[in-house]
């Protein structure tokens, strides 16, 4: 079986362009979940997304920061208008249906802002 | 304020050798996780606890959950080089779906 899959790994961007981050769950997973690991912190939930719905976003920045998981296709991570603090680790998670808290890494993309 | 505190935070031992890494709160967690994450990488799931007392055992690994479902540890017996990596406990409480994560304890062993 395939993991979490993410794409790319690692994303260069200059201040003010736009970030897209792709995630495809483990098959047979339909919950979503992005988090974001800043150096030397820990990890930070960001949005827990069913297809074609937002159930969480509590960990979202207000502005620049989107998620979708559509019917067809991987989960997006967007955000706009990069800035030097959104350098970071972005980790997708998947879980089956009725295990929330087994959820299932990718390995990340590493996003640079320049 | 950090929900869930890893103690120690970095450890290094010899080949061989046992060691215990712990995982702490005041608060109370519905289920805890441990991970293992190595650098470029995603957390890997190592294992779930879900029952006050609960104890799971993984080959050399056996993990812990409080009676009170408050803290946890992890004890690795006869440590590897292999066993090298950033150790993570997550938590989730209530009902949410969304993980509370320490800040990891990093383990060196050495040959």
């Amino acid at each position: 079986n395939a993991g979490v899959m993410q794409n790319p790994r690692h994303l260069v961007r200059r201040r003010g362009q736009e970030a897209r981050l792709r995630c495809s769950p483990m098959k047979g997973h339909s919950h979503v979940y992005w988090y974001r690991q800043l150096p030397e912190e820990g990890l930070k939930f960001m949005v827990y997304l069913q297809k074609e719905n937002i159930i969480d976003e509590s960990g979202m920045p207000k502005e620049r920061f989107s998620a979708e998981f559509p019917k067809e296709g991987p989960s997006i991570l967007r955000i706009q208008q990069v800035v030097r603090g959104d350098s970071a680790a972005y980790f997708c998670a998947s879980s089956p249906s009725g295990r929330a808290w087994e959820q299932y890494f990718g390995p990340g993309t590493r996003l640079t802002v320049t | 304020t950090q929900l869930l505190e890893q103690s120690p935070q970095f450890l290094s031992i010899q080949e061989g050798e046992n060691l215990t890494v712990y995982c702490n709160s005041s608060s109370v967690f519905s289920s805890l996780q441990w991970y293992r994450q190595e650098p470029g990488e995603g957390p890997v799931l190592l294992v779930t606890v879900v029952t006050g007392g609960e104890v799971k055992k993984l080959k050399r690994l056996t993990f812990q959950f409080g009676d009170a479902r408050k803290d946890s540890s992890l004890h690795i017996t006869a440590a590897q080089p292999g066993d090298t990596g950033l150790y993570l406990c997550a938590g989730a409480q209530g009902g949410s779906e969304k993980l509370v994560f320490g800040k990891g304890t990093k383990l060196t062993v050495n040959p």
